[in-house]
């Protein structure tokens, strides 16, 4: 399995404009997370699916952060309109949170670096 | 006020040396306790997993120890190289949540 693929690596865009960041998790594991990191906050969780079901959103910053999970294959995170202050690297990790129980590990992308100007 | 407490902040040290990074966890009751190591531009990458019940997990040149019941843990990085560099995470994984709680890292740099 080639991982957690994200896209796009990098991202800059102007204030105002719709941001769209894309997954794509490890075939098989059924839970997917979003993740922002800044250096001030570290890693926080925004949003967690579990078989492409939003459990826990209440990470998620304002209304203008939404996302999606259609399938079991493919995630978006979507910011409409972005603001200089949503500038952050953005991961997804999942994980197999059926078979392994709570112990299995949280596998990231490569992570999507969002610049709004 | 965060679960998991990480120090140094940063350290610098010479090639072929050996580091030690420490993690104070809040975290109860918890499942288990990983070392994430990130390099730059690249997502977080499991080096260790302890259970409450261990001590001590090695990962070649990385040495994890676990002490549950001062709630500290600590990374041993022996006869470091350059490609050590890199920040390392403390996640804490509480019991029977899917929540990791995340240290804000130690960035370690490598010097030749």
């Amino acid at each position: 399995d080639a991982g957690v693929i994200q896209s796009p690596r990098h991202e800059v865009t102007e204030m105002g404009q719709e941001v769209t960041l894309r997954c794509k998790p490890i075939s098989g594991h059924n839970s997917l997370f979003w993740y922002r990191q800044t250096m001030m906050r570290g890693l926080e969780l925004l949003i967690y699916f579990n078989n492409n079901v939003p459990i826990d959103d209440s990470g998620m910053p304002e209304d203008r952060f939404s996302a999606k999970m259609p399938n079991a294959s493919f995630s978006t995170l979507k910011i409409q309109p972005s603001e200089p202050r949503d500038s952050a690297v953005y991961f997804c990790a999942s994980r197999d949170l059926g078979t392994g129980g709570m112990n299995t590990e949280a596998f990231f992308g490569q992570g999507t670096r969002l610049t709004v100007v | 006020k965060n679960q998991v407490e990480q120090s140094p902040q940063s350290l610098i040290i010479l090639e072929g040396k050996n580091c030690t990074l420490q993690c104070n966890y809040t975290v109860s009751p918890f499942s288990n306790l990983r070392w994430y190591k990130q390099d730059t531009g690249r997502g977080p990458v499991s080096l260790t997993i302890m259970t409450f019940s261990e001590n001590t997990k090695s990962n070649g040149r990385y040495t994890a120890t676990l002490d549950a019941d001062t709630k500290q843990s600590s990374l041993h990085i022996t006869a470091s190289q350059l490609s050590d560099s890199a920040s390392y995470i403390c996640v804490v994984i509480p019991y029977n949540d899917y929540k990791l709680s995340f240290g804000a890292g130690t960035t370690v740099t490598v010097r030749a």
